[in-house]
This record gives C-alpha cells, sequence and structure tokens, in this order.
C-alpha cells in the first residue's frame, strides 16, 4: 500500500484507548475502511465511513475523518486482550480495487 | 455466514515448480480476489475477477496467472515458483465492487518456496 501510511507498530495498556492513524492519497476516495486480522487469520471488516462523513461511531469504535489533511484515524475505547491484531486502513480507488496500508500491530499489555 | 475457504494453510514448494493456489467461497459473490500480504507492505492486488471466466491484472501480475471456471471458485497459479514469491496469499470475495459491499477473507495461505 504505497499510498495508504500508517505506522507499523502500537503498544497500549488494557483499559486504555488506542489510537490508530492513518493518512491516504486519492481525495475522491469514497468509502475508507478499517480492516482487523487477528493471529493465524484473514481480514475482517471491523468499520468503514463514507467520505462525506467526519465521524462515526459504533460502540468502543470510534472513526475520525479529516478530509483536508486526508487523514483517518480509529480509536478503540477500553481497549482489551482481545483487540491485539493488526489493524489495515484501506481506501477506494476505483470500483473494484482497494489500496491497503502496511497494517499496525496494536499488542495489549496488562 | 459468508465462507471463503483456501485449500492449503501452508504449502512449501521447490523453485521451478507450477503451484496452485485454490479459493473457494460460497455465497454466490460476483467478485473474488488474490492478494499477498508481506510484513511492512501490507496487502497487494495481484488479480482479480469479476465474473466467470473474466480477470484483471492488479498492481502485481507478473508471474501469476488466474482462472476462474466456475462462479465460487477462484484459481491462482504460478507458473515456475520463485523464491520472491514465498509470501503469505489471501483470497477475498464480495457481492458487488467492494467499494458498496465489504470484502470477505480467507485464512491465507502461507507459501514458502525453497
Amino acid at each position: 500500500g504505497e499510498d495508504v501510511e500508517q505506522s507499523l507498530f502500537l503498544s497500549v495498556r488494557e483499559g486504555d484507548s488506542s489510537v490508530i492513524n492513518c493518512t491516504y492519497t486519492d481525495s475522491s476516495s469514497t468509502y475508507l475502511y478499517w480492516y482487523k486480522q487477528e493471529p493465524g487469520a484473514g481480514l475482517q471488516l471491523l468499520t468503514y465511513i463514507f467520505s462525506n462523513m467526519d465521524m462515526k461511531q459504533d460502540q468502543r469504535l470510534t472513526v475520525l475523518l479529516n478530509k483536508k489533511d486526508k487523514h483517518l484515524s480509529l480509536r478503540i475505547a477500553d481497549t482489551q486482550t482481545g483487540d491485539s491484531a493488526i489493524y489495515f486502513c484501506a481506501e477506494t480507488l476505483n470500483d473494484y480495487k482497494l489500496s491497503f496500508g502496511a497494517g499496525t500491530t496494536v499488542t495489549v499489555r496488562a | 455466514d459468508v465462507k471463503v475457504t483456501q485449500s492449503s494453510r501452508y504449502l512449501v514448494k521447490r523453485t521451478g515448480e507450477k503451484v496452485f493456489l485454490e479459493c473457494v467461497q460460497d455465497m454466490d459473490h460476483e467478485n473474488m480476489f488474490w492478494y499477498r500480504q508481506d510484513p511492512g507492505l501490507g496487502l497487494r492486488l495481484i488479480y482479480f475477477s469479476y465474473d466467470v471466466k473474466m480477470k484483471e491484472k492488479g498492481d502485481i501480475p507478473e508471474g501469476y496467472s488466474v482462472s476462474r471456471e466456475k462462479k465460487e471458485r477462484f484459481s491462482l497459479i504460478l507458473e515456475s515458483a520463485s523464491t520472491n514469491q514465498t509470501s503469505m496469499y489471501l483470497c477475498a470475495s464480495s457481492l458487488r465492487a467492494p467499494t458498496n459491499e465489504k470484502l470477505f477473507f480467507g485464512s491465507g495461505t502461507q507459501l514458502s518456496v525453497l
């Protein structure tokens, strides 16, 4: 994902909030996604946001979108050990193609 | 729930071998995709198919081909495996174009080419 950038690692204490950041390059992207990959598994869609929204909240997850800066973030409240995974940011490039970031490995420590 | 099944979890092959990676989805999805996942590089699209017998190149098609003879099955073929094709391969499917429908992923095939 050369056009989508995210930091590679994040360590967070159990119960704290996690914030994963992502920058993308295509201002015409209609949807932006967060996928989660648990060890030994494929990716699962965690949440997504439409480009005309600034924020989306879904239980412990909050997605913030700053279109001006092409910045997307995912906040996980009350982080649990089950949240340890790799999180991928993705943007739409056309009808069939998503561009993925390199993934952020989140480690939750007790 | 949608299930995307990849035939092998781990594969070890020798340089020059022809390798087949199989993927089957059980929800009548139109679109199927093959990605490779490498540490620090994320997911890169190899090929995708939006209908039976149709295929389109992704970002890194060199050294690969695909086959979609039936709607539920999408095969990735390494004509002559090379060590730089050692990677995790992920298959995915979606009902319609992924910008409208989410991608469902298989668990992946870790391929090692020796």
